[in-house]
């Protein structure tokens, strides 16, 4: 069964740009959680979403955004982009919300965003 | 507040064992995972512990003391593909039950 897809994998912006990425959640899994990894900071909770609601936000500024589609696609947005936002944005899908089960999170691979 | 600690690199030699460490600080406690990412991929699972004791899966295993604070990921008979990052990353029970991760454990296995 494919797994979870994230879309573009490279991009390169400038700063005050706009971005949108996407990611496929593995077919079924209906709950899709976003991150930021930096060599910094490690992995930093971005939002949840489950069934077209987000569910879970975490401490990022409102420029930050996201949504999800009745397929349980999911897009995420970043507005007036800053050279901090470079960095690699991780979707990861489950079954169902991450407070339920084991709660094992299927990754993509990343998009890879570099901010100049 | 929110803190997971873990070393920022390890080295060890194939074969070898090693014990990668994780503490944690969080208001809330609902289950303990590990992911193993290599170099430019994805995370993906190695373990879950949610009660205090020892999982074993082959030759990884992980370790949960609740009242400690403290998990670790054991890797036995290393092999030179374990050369990866591994993230320690707890369930917040008091923060909507998401995924803390720790800024992970680079692992570097030599010959």
């Amino acid at each position: 069964k494919a797994g979870v897809t994230q879309t573009p994998r490279y991009l390169i912006k400038t700063r005050g740009q706009q971005v949108t990425l996407s990611c496929s959640p593995i077919s079924g899994h209906r709950s899709v959680s976003w991150y930021q990894q930096t060599p910094g900071q490690g992995l930093q909770f971005l939002f949840e979403y489950f069934s077209e609601t987000q569910r879970n936000k975490g401490n990022f500024p409102g420029r930050f955004s996201g949504r999800q589609f009745s397929n349980s696609r999911s897009e995420m947005n970043v507005s007036t982009l800053e050279l901090g936002d470079s960095a690699l944005y991780l979707c990861a899908s489950s079954l169902g919300l991450q407070d339920r089960g084991t709660g094992e999170l299927f990754f993509g691979e990343g998009s890879r965003l570099t901010v100049l | 507040g929110q803190n997971i600690d873990q070393p920022t690199e390890m080295t060890a030699t194939e074969g070898a064992i090693v014990q990668i460490n994780c503490t944690y600080q969080t208001s809330g406690f609902n289950g303990l995972f590990w992911y193993q990412q290599h170099a430019g991929e994805a995370p993906t699972f190695l373990s879950y512990n949610v009660l205090d004791g020892l999982e074993e899966k082959g030759r990884f295993s992980s370790f949960l003391s609740r009242s400690k604070g403290y998990s670790y990921l054991l890797l036995k008979e290393l092999q030179m593909k374990d050369s990866a990052s591994y993230l320690c990353a707890v369930r917040d029970s008091y923060n909507t039950d998401k995924l803390i991760f720790g800024t992970g454990t680079r692992l570097q296995v030599f010959p």
